[in-house]
């Protein structure tokens, strides 16, 4: 049972332009949620996080917004460079859970 | 200037002999955690410590072993290595379990002949 659901696997965007990474949970007991950027033959390298007392978090180019109704989280990227290309993970954890991640959304920045 | 440091890079062994990964930090952070990541998957969690208490996930597999003799250091082994348990391996380390980003090591890449 996937409680951390990232229901695209990849994604493609031009240069300069938003990039925008979608991911869903499904345990209400998630009170805080990340954000990682993981380059090849590389550790997953922290970005952003949220807790759930806010519905946004921005920190320079990168947002995080939280649907708490929707179980849904999102990370915005604007604008979009190359050095972005990367897989995404989003990560939950709350209650009595430790950290619960998704699957990784490749995203491609194109020039 | 790395913090979570993971030695080997790349671990090869056969299968059925014991192999040791090592992780060390600099953050002097009281949680280390160790978790398993196959291809395209996510990673998942092995288990933690949190100073010298350790907790072990649920569905761990006996065969995955623990140790951390000090803040700075922890090693993961396992006693059998199968087949099934060639994959990435990656140390975290947070302050403290709750509400806390984890940092990652560059992992320690393991095959099984």
């Amino acid at each position: 049972d996937q409680q951390v659901k990232q229901n695209s696997p990849s994604l493609s965007v031009q240069e300069g332009r938003i990039s925008i990474l979608n991911c869903d949970y499904t345990n209400s007991m998630f009170d805080y949620f990340l954000w990682y950027k993981k380059y090849p033959a590389e550790g997953p390298t922290f970005l952003i996080s949220i807790s759930s007392i806010k519905d946004k978090n921005e920190d320079g180019r990168f947002t995080v917004f939280l649907n708490k109704s929707a179980k849904h989280l999102s990370l915005h990227i604007v604008p979009s460079q190359p050095g972005d290309s990367a897989v995404y993970f989003c990560a939950a954890s709350g209650g009595a859970q430790k950290l619960v991640f998704g699957q990784g959304t490749r995203l491609t920045i194109n020039p | 200037d790395a913090m979570v440091i993971q030695n080997p890079r790349y671990q090869v062994t056969q299968f059925g002999k014991p192999v040791t990964l090592s992780c060390s930090q600099t953050l002097n952070h009281n949680v280390m955690y160790w978790y398993q990541q196959k291809s395209s998957q996510a990673p998942k969690l092995l288990f933690h410590y949190y100073d010298k208490d350790f907790n072990n996930e649920a569905d761990t597999p006996d065969n995955f072993q623990s140790r951390r003799p000090n803040t700075s250091f922890c090693f993961l082994d396992i006693r059998s290595p199968g087949l099934g348990d060639a994959a990435m391996y990656l140390c975290a380390t947070s302050r403290t379990v709750s509400n806390q980003p984890q940092h990652f090591g560059d992992g320690t890449r393991l095959s099984i002949l």
